[in-house]
């Protein structure tokens, strides 16, 4: 396994248009998180899911965002009406099953979607 | 309040030096995950240690070790023998297992280090 995949991972569009990425996660991990990252700034988390269901969003994570993981493995990160704010590293990350509340479920990140609207 | 803070915006260190990255975190659940992650250029977030708030010993991992001091809330990041390699961005952060939401990642602005020779 090749670790944690993104795709694309740039992505250059105009303003109002709808842009998606992709996810692949490594395959034994039963979770995955959306992170945004802007110029200067750590990670945000966006929203989590375990197998395909999502249960957790962020506030941060408004209308225009929506992120599927229909049958638990790869998720999309769907923007829609992309503003120049929603310009960003977008990471994926995912963790093995288990306990969350242990030092053993590490998130293991991909190398991010940079998306920059124009 | 930010609920991890990392002071040095950058910082400079000779290879085959020892640096120590700083990062302060503020919760009052007895709770927690301290992780380090490194982020070279290329983008992708790299784990590095991971100390747990009843751990009794400060955490190792080769080269790096985390110094745990609780009652300050502190949580600093020594990198021994420093190599160019290490020349990154580093970011503290934290998990609340028991008020925060446990699955949530929460980070620092992070450190930028340059290893010189």
């Amino acid at each position: 396994d090749t670790g944690v995949s993104q795709n694309p991972r740039h992505k250059i569009t105009k303003r109002g248009q709808n842009v998606t990425f992709r996810c692949d996660p490594i395959s034994e991990h039963n979770r995955l998180y959306w992170y945004r990252q802007t110029l200067g700034q750590g990670p945000e988390f966006l929203t989590y899911f375990q197998n395909e269901a999502q249960l957790e969003k962020s506030r941060l994570l408004s209308d225009r965002f929506s992120a599927e993981r229909p049958k638990g493995s790869f998720s999309t990160l769907e923007i829609q009406r992309t503003e120049q704010g929603d310009s960003a590293m977008y990471l994926c990350a995912s963790s093995p099953p288990g306990t969350v509340n242990s030092g053993a479920n590490v998130l293991t990140f991909g190398a991010g979607s940079r998306l920059t609207v124009l | 309040a930010q609920k991890i803070t990392q002071t040095q915006p950058g910082m400079f260190v000779q290879e085959k030096e020892a640096v120590t990255l700083d990062c302060t975190y503020d919760t009052s659940d007895p709770s927690y995950g301290l992780f380090w992650y490194k982020q070279p250029s290329s983008g992708e977030m790299i784990f590095l240690i991971y100390q747990g708030s009843y751990d009794q010993q400060n955490a190792t991992e080769g080269r790096y070790s985390l110094n745990f001091q609780k009652a300050r809330k502190s949580a600093n990041l020594v990198i021994s023998a420093s190599q160019l390699g290490d020349s990154a961005m580093y970011f503290c952060a934290m998990r609340e297992f028991l008020t925060g939401t446990a699955s949530k990642l929460t980070f620092g602005t992070g450190t930028r280090l340059q290893v010189t020779l």
